[in-house]
């Protein structure tokens, strides 16, 4: 079975700094897609960004970024420039790729905090 | 719709009372799926839709709940007897077919037994 794993409970991160926040998973698939989402008060889950297996290269949306490290089984998201309403629970998860495959595997989630 | 819809927002009952729970998905979308997000924990897959296909209800914690989805669009899940551990926020995700890789999120409902 796919597991999810992230270390961190809790991070702070001052305005306009960088905050990496870490993620691991476990699977015996090759092809897969991960993902960050967000969760504001609003519980609203929010997609931050994806990465495909296949691709070497690590996904980036504005000031969000990722280290994928495929060997390691290794995801982690930076935020750099944090801003205010960057604060929420951030979920890492994961998808295998292909036909019959639809649910989503979380971690437990890391709740990050922006310092004025 | 625009989004994913979700109600009630809050909900609180009686140990031992049914509730059931909606989601309206969105417009087109042909799966549909319940997580359940325990304080303090990731969510936790409950059952999954695709089209007229019978459900995977793989996910379903026990007995006691159920879902729905009439006309391939609204899902109810049904919480019969309710059980104080069964308090957490309950999410509703659709996507435009199973491998759709992108799943859109409703803002869940909260369910508290007391």
């Amino acid at each position: 079975a796919q597991t999810v794993t992230q270390s961190q409970p809790e991070m702070s991160v001052q305005e306009a700094e960088t905050v990496t926040l870490s993620c691991t998973y476990d699977t015996s698939e090759s092809d897969y897609y991960l993902f960050w989402y967000k969760q504001p008060p609003s519980r609203q889950m929010i997609l931050v960004i994806r990465q495909e297996a296949y691709k070497q290269q690590n996904a980036t949306e504005n000031r969000f970024s990722v280290n994928f490290q495929k060997a390691a089984k290794s995801f982690s998201l930076k935020i750099s420039d944090s801003q205010l309403g960057d604060a929420a629970m951030y979920f890492c998860a994961y998808k295998v790729f292909g036909a019959g495959s639809y649910q989503l595997t979380f971690g437990k989630g890391t709740k990050l905090s922006v310092i004025p | 719709g625009a989004g994913v819809s979700q109600s009630p927002s809050n909900k609180v009952t009686e140990k031992g009372k049914d509730v059931e729970l909606r989601c309206d998905p969105i417009s087109g979308h042909t799966a549909l799926y319940w997580y359940r997000q325990s304080l303090g924990q990731g969510l936790e897959f409950l059952i999954y839709f695709q089209g007229n296909s019978a459900p995977d209800k793989s996910g379903l914690p026990s007995d006691r709940f159920s879902a729905e989805r009439t006309g391939g669009s609204v899902s109810t899940l049904t919480i019969q007897r309710t059980q104080q551990e069964d308090s957490a926020v309950y999410l509703c995700a659709s996507s435009l077919k199973a491998t759709g890789i992108q799943a859109f999120f409703g803002q869940g409902t909260r369910l508290t037994v007391v």
